[in-house]
């Protein structure tokens, strides 16, 4: 079975600091994977997805930044971490259903306090 | 104008309620409807998917599309504590490949 992961679970770092989190999916091969980002009480912010290894699409200009250097592993970073950067933040990939639409599933989560 | 409307809430309903969260969109484009279930710091989990207007029940849960009014509707009949979660819709057209737009999410308390 699929299974999805995310680490770490809970980070705290100080503005100006590097980031890098990192999923990875076990289970599948050449998954579309996705980064969102929630703000407390708030929807999903998609902010980069891939369809393959070294392909990624930037959806919100930021200061972050996706990698995606082998199949089952994407990596979301920032070189200098901003207040704005604090929230939850969600990996997910996605699998064809019935009738010809696409689901998305989604990991555990990276709770981010930028202070 | 958001593609996805939903009803914000939040919603605190007793034990046993019957709960209506529902959805709007604008766009005609949209094909296949998903209603995902998030627990208070958890990700989302997919609940239900449809991708044809009318109903689909599974269990305590119902799914209504509406593609004529565009309006989705998830309803949860003999609501339990357990059900409390924030209820987000999300949808998708065939020329979208697996990119889903989300609603903003609906709370949902049931109080014991």
């Amino acid at each position: 079975s699929q299974t999805i992961h995310q680490w770490p679970a809970t980070l705290v770092q100080p503005v100006g600091s590097p980031l890098s989190l990192e999923c990875t999916v076990e289970g599948t091969s050449n998954p579309n994977l996705y980064w969102y980002r929630q703000a407390a009480g708030r929807g999903l912010q998609l902010l980069f997805y891939s369809v393959g290894i070294g392909q990624i699409s930037s959806e919100v200009p930021q200061n972050l930044s996706a990698s995606r250097p082998q199949d089952r592993q994407f990596i979301l970073s920032s070189k200098k971490l901003l207040l704005s950067d604090s929230g939850f933040y969600l990996c997910a990939w996605s699998v064809g259903l019935a009738g010809g639409g696409w689901g998305q599933f989604f990991g555990p989560g990276t709770r981010l306090t930028v202070l | 104008q958001k593609e996805v409307e939903q009803d914000p809430g939040p919603l605190s309903v007793p034990e046993g309620a019957i709960v209506s969260l529902n959805c709007t969109y604008s766009n005609s484009a949209f094909q296949y409807f998903m209603w995902y279930r998030q627990y208070s710091r958890k990700g989302p989990e997919l609940l239900m998917y449809t991708y044809s207007s009318g109903n689909k029940e599974d269990g305590r849960f119902t799914a209504q599309v509406d593609k004529s009014s565009k309006y989705i509707s998830l309803f949860i009949r003999d609501s339990q504590p357990s059900d409390s979660a924030t209820y987000l819709c999300a949808m998708s057209a065939p020329t979208s490949g697996s990119r889903l737009t989300f609603g903003e999410g609906t709370q949902l308390t049931v109080n014991p």
